[in-house]
């Protein structure tokens, strides 16, 4: 069984578009987070919620939006995309500090 | 800001032999968890260490921490063709008003040749 899910995998657009990538988990964790990998590997925190909740917004440019429907599932929109923007996006949820989190596959986001 | 740096970035090594990949960070930090990442895949991750904790092992991997340089160490032992994979260091250090977030390495890209 999945614990963290993504959907899609893999999505090319052109710039300017709009477009949105989704997450669940299925573990009932309270905390689900994004992040964001570039091209050198590193990967860095862009958003985390609890229970719904924003807790964290890393200078993240307000063209990205999250939104959680509810504590299983956090999604992400993208408006006007740029090429900057290609990336790998990865989800994530743990239980709380001190635990291990858990990672989707990531979505492959590429700009052209 | 970047937290922790890894060293070596890349490291090649034969079927059989052991591979040492060590993380060094800023702050301090309430654990310290290493995770895999295989090309084109997702995070696994593989051990948590507390920053009470010295050094821990699961399997064929051996962790180590030490908070007073700020440095752990990832020990893969007896390696596989299989083992090939990116390996990242992530702090946790939950900042009261940031709240919980890992803070990840620059990674160690490893290569075990069968």
């Amino acid at each position: 069984d999945t614990a963290v899910s993504q959907t899609p995998k893999y999505l090319v657009t052109q710039m300017g578009n709009d477009k949105s990538i989704k997450c669940e988990q299925n573990l009932g964790h309270d905390t689900m987070y994004w992040y964001k990998q570039d091209s050198k590997k590193f990967l860095k925190i862009m958003f985390s919620y609890n229970n719904k909740e924003l807790i964290i917004n890393e200078t993240v440019p307000n063209r990205f939006s999250p939104k959680s429907p509810d504590k299983a599932h956090l999604n992400l929109h993208i408006n006007s995309l740029e090429l900057g923007d290609s990336a790998v996006y990865f989800c994530a949820s743990s239980l709380g500090p001190g635990v291990s989190w858990y990672f989707g596959p990531g979505t492959r986001l590429t700009v052209t | 800001s970047q937290q922790g740096e890894e060293d070596p970035q890349a490291l090649s090594i034969q079927e059989g032999e052991n591979a040492t990949m060590n993380c060094s960070y800023k702050t301090s930090i309430n654990n310290l968890q290493w995770y895999r990442q295989n090309s084109g895949r997702g995070l696994v991750h593989l051990i948590l260490i507390r920053s009470n904790e010295r050094e821990k092992h699961s399997g064929r991997l051996r962790v180590t921490l030490d908070t007073s340089k700020k440095s752990s160490s990832l020990l893969i032992t007896a390696s596989r063709a299989a083992d090939t994979a990116s390996y990242f260091c992530a702090t946790d250090a939950r900042e009261k008003s940031s709240g919980d977030k890992l803070t990840f390495g620059t990674g160690t890209r490893l290569a075990v040749r069968p």
